[in-house]
C-alpha cells in the first residue's frame, strides 16, 4: 500500500525556518517525482514545488522561490522541504504527492504549519 | 502564476447531473494534455479523480468524466450521490515546469 506521510509542522516565527519531511512507503520512491502543495486555512490548493527523480531538477513556485528548498534522499526514501524566511501567508497545511497529476497520483495526510508574529 | 478560474460552488439534487468548469489560459490547459481533477474531503488527503484530461485512475467511479475544449477544462459528475459533496479542484501543467491548481469548487448535494 502506497503511503506518504509528512512530519516537522509547527508554530514559527515570522522570519524562522523549518523543515518538512515526507516519508515514503509502498512504492519505489526513487522512480517518482515528488511534490510539494500546501492549503492556506480556509483557501484552496496551491502546487509549491517539484523534484524529478534523482534530484537535479527542481521548480518552485514563484511565491516559495529563493526560500524554499526541495530536497530528496532515495536512500531514506523521504521527500524534504526546507523553508527559510518564513511568512505569515505560509501558513497552511501542507502535503506531499507522488506523481502529481499523473496516473500514479498519491498525496499524504498533510502537516500544519503556523507562522506567527 | 494565478489559479485557474472555477465556479465557487455547484450544486445539484441526488441523480442529478453537475459540470464543473475550469478555464485557464494558453501557458496552461490550451497547451497542454495534463490536466487533473481532485477531490478533496475536509481533513482527508485531495484524491486525483481524472488525470491527463479525461482518465480515470482505477476505482474511480464511471459517474466522473472530464473533457477540455481549448483553454476550458470540464469535470461532469453523473447521478449525483451525497457522497459527492467535497471540494473540487483541477490542476494543470505550466510553461516553465510549473504547476497550477484552480480556485475549488464546493459541490453541494440538496
Amino acid at each position: 500500500e502506497v503511503q506518504l506521510v509528512e512530519s516537522g509542522g509547527g508554530l514559527v516565527q515570522t522570519g524562522g525556518s523549518l523543515r518538512l519531511s515526507c516519508a515514503a512507503s509502498g512504492f519505489t520512491f526513487s522512480s517518482y517525482w515528488m511534490h510539494w502543495v500546501r492549503q492556506a486555512p480556509g483557501k484552496g490548493l496551491v502546487w509549491v514545488s517539484r523534484i524529478e527523480t534523482d534530484g537535479p531538477y527542481r521548480s518552485y513556485a514563484d511565491s516559495v522561490k529563493g526560500r524554499f528548498t526541495i530536497s530528496r534522499d532515495n536512500a531514506k526514501n523521504t521527500l524534504y522541504l526546507q523553508m527559510d524566511s518564513l511568512r505569515a501567508e505560509d501558513t497552511g497545511f501542507y502535503y506531499c504527492s507522488r506523481d502529481l497529476i499523473g496516473p500514479d497520483d498519491s498525496w499524504g495526510q498533510g502537516t500544519l504549519v503556523t507562522v506567527s508574529s | 502564476q494565478s489559479a485557474l478560474t472555477q465556479p465557487a460552488s455547484v450544486s445539484g439534487s441526488p441523480g442529478q447531473s453537475i459540470t464543473i468548469s475550469c478555464l485557464g489560459s494558453s501557458s496552461d490547459i490550451g497547451s497542454y494534455n495534463v490536466v487533473s481533477w481532485y477531490q478533496h474531503h475536509p481533513g482527508k488527503a485531495p484524491k486525483v479523480i481524472i488525470y491527463e484530461v479525461t482518465k480515470r485512475p482505477s476505482g474511480v467511479s464511471n459517474r466522473f468524466s472530464a473533457s477540455k475544449s481549448g483553454n476550458t477544462a470540464s469535470l461532469t459528475i453523473s447521478g449525483l450521490q451525497a457522497e459527492d459533496e467535497a471540494d473540487y479542484y483541477c490542476c494543470s501543467f505550466v510553461t516553465g515546469n510549473t504547476y497550477v491548481f484552480g480556485i475549488g469548487t464546493t459541490v453541494t448535494v440538496l
